[in-house]
């Protein structure tokens, strides 16, 4: 059984710039969640896609937008990147039935 | 709307001692319950869940969790703490009348145990 996977690792950008991050999916999962966690916090959560289409969000701005595909992998685009999106960024999938979400190491996202 | 408090930023334990991690929610329909685990620059670790049934429930590496609905608590106990059980705790909460599963996590509880 393969885990979640989330790549890059790390990212630098500067402010104003737009940035693209992805996760795949734990095997058998076809629900992604987002949560952005900033230095400090407990994980805040950004949106869930299931079956392609997003499935609730938190309070981001639309600049934060996401695609989940049809192998149940997941993009998380931010568009006009502020300093306070500096955070680590997981990615969680699960099965939609009221099961755990397992969660990827994350993307640390440095915005300068 | 959905919340959780984890009222100590900081819990030392003598390592052999039992340790607890306080945790209170609040919900508007019945709670789903999770503990995770967070080690440096690491994602989340899945402990242990509540979603219904017996109110204790026992999780991984020897963790256990009891729900009290009374008081709307949720406390993260191990009988003997390990050096190796230093981390950082979330527990995290989903309402059952929510059509996602958008969890709401606390601010953590650093946990260190002592030599």
């Amino acid at each position: 059984e393969t885990g979640v996977t989330q790549s890059p690792t790390h990212l630098i950008k500067t402010r104003g710039q737009q940035v693209t991050l992805r996760c795949s999916s734990q095997s058998g999962h076809n629900t992604v969640s987002w949560y952005q966690q900033a230095l400090g916090q407990g994980p805040q959560f950004i949106f869930q896609y299931y079956r392609e289409e997003e499935n609730g969000r938190g309070n981001f701005p639309p600049r934060f937008s996401g695609l989940q595909f049809p192998n149940y992998s997941s993009e998380l685009n931010v568009n006009a990147l502020e300093l306070d999106d500096s955070a680590l960024y997981l990615c969680a999938s699960s099965f939609l039935a009221g099961g755990e979400q397992y969660f990827g190491p994350g993307t640390r996202l440095t915005v300068t | 709307a959905q919340s959780v408090a984890q009222p100590e930023d900081q819990v030392n334990v003598a390592e052999g001692n039992p340790l607890t991690v306080k945790c209170t929610y609040s919900v508007s329909g019945n709670p789903y319950l999770f503990w995770y685990v967070q080690y440096p620059n690491r994602g989340l670790q899945f402990l242990l869940k509540y979603i219904t049934g017996d109110n204790l429930v026992k999780g991984s590496y020897g963790f256990e969790a009891e729900f009290n609905k009374s008081q709307t608590s949720f406390h993260l106990k191990k009988p003997s703490a390990l050096v190796s059980d230093s981390a950082l705790y979330f527990c995290a909460v989903r309402d059952e009348n929510f059509g996602n599963e958008k969890l709401t996590f606390g601010t953590g509880t650093r946990l260190t145990i002592i030599p």
